[in-house]
């Protein structure tokens, strides 16, 4: 079984650029988490996101959205990148939320440097 | 809410020697309870958890860690280390409720000495 994909593996922008990163669940899992992880607030909730529809909020600013599409594959989109925003930003796919103890997988991750 | 602290930033240990990797937690709820490592540029994977049941926990790769309710602790063992252990370790918890969101901890940096 295929694990967690996220693309792309590396990506460098400059301050006020936009972002788009994708992350491809493992098959039959139709919930999708985002973490940002930096040195300094280690890892940190974005959002979540289950049958299209987003079922939790970190505490991030409206510059940082998300959607999920059908076939449960992901998209988060940053707008108006700032330098803080440079981070390893991380998927967790899960079967569904509410199953008890259910594991969430992590794909490998997409690091992004703001210029 | 919860709380994750992991009290130790950085663990060097020898090669073949135990080693012990802390966490306690907070929260207000019930949690599971998690510990996943993170190898250099790659994403976490998870070692193990703690749902219910045994308070002894084994994983993969040798590790094990024990859950203390009455101390809100999660530490994480193991015997014997190998240089490929070296790795950024974390703790993490979910509520009962909804399994997500996961909150962990700052990590522990394992580094095995040879």
């Amino acid at each position: 079984k295929a694990g967690v994909t996220q693309t792309p593996r590396y990506l460098i922008k400059t301050r006020g650029q936009q972002v788009t990163l994708s992350c491809s669940p493992i098959s039959g899992h139709r919930s999708v988490s985002w973490y940002q992880q930096t040195p300094g607030q280690g890892l940190q909730f974005l959002f979540e996101y289950f049958s299209e529809t987003q079922r939790n909020k970190g505490n991030f600013p409206g510059r940082f959205s998300g959607r999920q599409f059908s076939n449960s594959r992901s998209e988060m989109n940053v707008s108006t990148l700032e330098l803080g925003d440079s981070a390893l930003y991380l998927c967790a796919s899960l079967r569904e939320p509410g199953l008890a103890g259910d594991t969430q997988y992590f794909g490998p991750g997409t690091r992004l440097t703001v210029l | 809410a919860q709380s994750v602290t992991q009290l130790d930033s950085q663990v060097p240990v020898f090669e073949e020697a135990p080693v012990e990797l802390r966490c306690n937690y907070s929260s207000s709820v019930s949690v599971y309870l998690f510990w996943y490592v993170q190898y250099p540029n790659q994403g976490l994977q998870l070692l193990l958890k703690y749902l219910s049941g045994s308070t002894l926990v084994k994983g993969i790769n040798g590790f094990e860690a024990e859950f203390n309710k009455s101390q809100t602790s999660f530490h994480l063992r193991k015997p014997s280390v190998h240089i490929s252990d070296t790795a950024e370790y974390f703790c993490a918890v979910s509520a009962f409720s909804g399994n997500t969101p996961l909150v962990f901890g700052k990590g522990t940096r394992l580094s095995v000495i040879a």
